[in-house]
């Protein structure tokens, strides 16, 4: 099945701790997305990629880090510096940097801090 | 922040009845786009309207944009229980790199 995966669906993170969030795609796109959503909230852009080995900050970059060395795969990383990381993560996927494309996304990964 | 509104943030009707929530955003764009996501899913694409056109029909569903306004709608016609979830547009925006800016959302309850 094609689709864009996201692992796990639920994770516990202590204080101070950093923790990967997983996303991967096998529908061959090339641009790549991290948002976060709080609750009863819209969803906002943490980063993106357009290609491999690129990737650009979105609105509320600070304390997230992420790298892209496969087409495939796009790993978020919440570090200890992110002040309250407790929310939910959605990874998506699109084509390219076409003008008319959709988004596809994964399942998402609730994210807590205990 | 670049993120557009949704109103109503709430809307709840009986089933049959027709539902319409409006999204407005702020910078031009390139295309506008509605998305669904049920409580605690991912989002899925519903709908894509591009800048040039006015009006947009899928299904149940009818979109239309109006670009001087900056202002899109979406109308789910014969709601169905099964309907209830939360609605986003989000937008391409002409300018800068290309990227989707969501919307805040309208959460839509249909009552059986």
């Amino acid at each position: 099945d094609g689709g864009i995966t996201q692992s796990p669906k639920y994770l516990f993170r202590k204080e101070g701790q950093n923790v990967t969030l997983s996303c991967e795609q096998n529908l061959n796109h090339d641009a790549m997305y991290w948002y976060r959503q709080d609750p009863g909230q819209g969803l906002r852009l943490i980063y993106y990629s357009q290609i491999v080995n690129d990737f650009q900050k979105g609105d509320i970059a600070e304390g997230y880090s992420v790298s892209r060395e496969k087409k495939e795969s796009f790993p978020l990383t919440v570090t200890s510096a992110q002040k309250n990381p407790t929310a939910f993560y959605l990874c998506a996927s699109s084509i390219g940097a076409g003008l008319n494309t959709e988004a596809f996304f994964g399942q998402g990964t609730r994210l807590t801090v205990v | 922040s670049q993120q557009g509104e949704e109103d109503p943030q709430a809307l709840s009707i009986q089933e049959g009845e027709n539902a319409t929530m409006n999204c407005s955003y702020k910078t031009s764009i390139n295309n506008l786009q509605w998305y669904r996501q049920n409580s605690g899913r991912g989002l899925v694409h519903l709908i894509l309207i591009r800048s040039n056109e006015r009006e947009k029909h899928s299904g149940r569903l009818r979109v239309t944009l109006d670009t001087s306004k900056k202002s899109s709608s979406l109308l789910i016609t014969a709601s169905r229980a099964a309907d209830t979830a939360s609605y986003f547009c989000a937008t391409a925006p002409t300018s800068g790199t290309y990227k989707y800016i969501f919307g805040t959302g309208t959460r839509l309850k249909v009552l059986a």
